[in-house]
């Protein structure tokens, strides 16, 4: 069934270094979306991958598709304190209506 | 104001009740759907509904029902069978189930004792 793998679980990063977050499914995906949950709050919408390939930029954010359509990938450039929080990628495979998230990288960025 | 609405935000039972969490929805969406999220764990799929009238088990839905009798409402039951209910329920609406953007309520904190 629809399963996508996260990782890693955990990253602390120093103030101003980069972070990475990897998602990957061992079947297609019609599309990944990505979602930011602040500690003690719900999950944001953050994008929606669409295409193969695909590459979106929202600030220090880079969101990326792979060309198979099995993995995606958040790069956030310059971390700053308002990016703590953990942060999903989800399955949105249209055909079962279901909405699969990963397990979440959670984000600490030391000052 | 739309949104989606979670209520109560807290809730505390004792083992063997059943609860009734409510969500409702003014966004005119037509899916809706119910994750459990445990401490440092994603979230998981209990129940998912694609329109009114209809819904589907997800991953987790042992212990669990759902109705859709209305488009703008999915109350999840958690029932005594439920072998370990207490967790953080978030509800979520889209427009198009698996297509389009998810918005969560602000999630429902279930402690069962």
């Amino acid at each position: 069934g629809q399963q996508v793998m996260q990782i890693p679980q955990y990253q602390h990063v120093q103030e101003g270094e980069d972070f990475t977050t990897y998602c990957n499914s061992s079947t297609t995906l019609s599309n990944i979306q990505w979602y930011k949950q602040r500690p003690g709050g719900h999950p944001v919408f953050l994008i929606q991958l669409v295409k193969s390939g695909e590459v979106k930029k929202q600030k220090r954010l880079t969101f990326q598709f792979g060309e198979a359509k099995k993995n995606s990938s958040l790069h956030i450039t310059a971390t700053q304190t308002t990016d703590v929080g953990t942060y999903f990628c989800a399955d949105g495979s249209g055909n079962t209506g279901k909405l699969i998230f990963g397990q979440g990288t959670t984000l600490q960025v030391k000052p | 104001d739309g949104g989606i609405t979670q209520s109560p935000k807290y809730l505390f039972r004792k083992e063997g009740q059943n609860v009734t969490l409510s969500c409702e929805q003014n966004l005119n969406h037509d899916a809706m759907y119910w994750y459990r999220q445990d401490p440092g764990q994603g979230l998981r799929l209990i129940y998912y509904s694609q329109i009114v009238n209809d819904f589907q088990k997800g991953d987790i839905a042992e212990g669990y029902s759902v109705s859709r009798e209305k488009k703008e409402s999915f109350p999840l039951t958690v029932t005594s069978a439920q072998k370990n209910p207490t967790a953080f329920y978030l509800c979520a609406s889209s427009r198009l189930a698996g297509r389009t953007e998810a918005f969560f309520g602000q999630g429902t904190r279930l402690t069962v004792v």
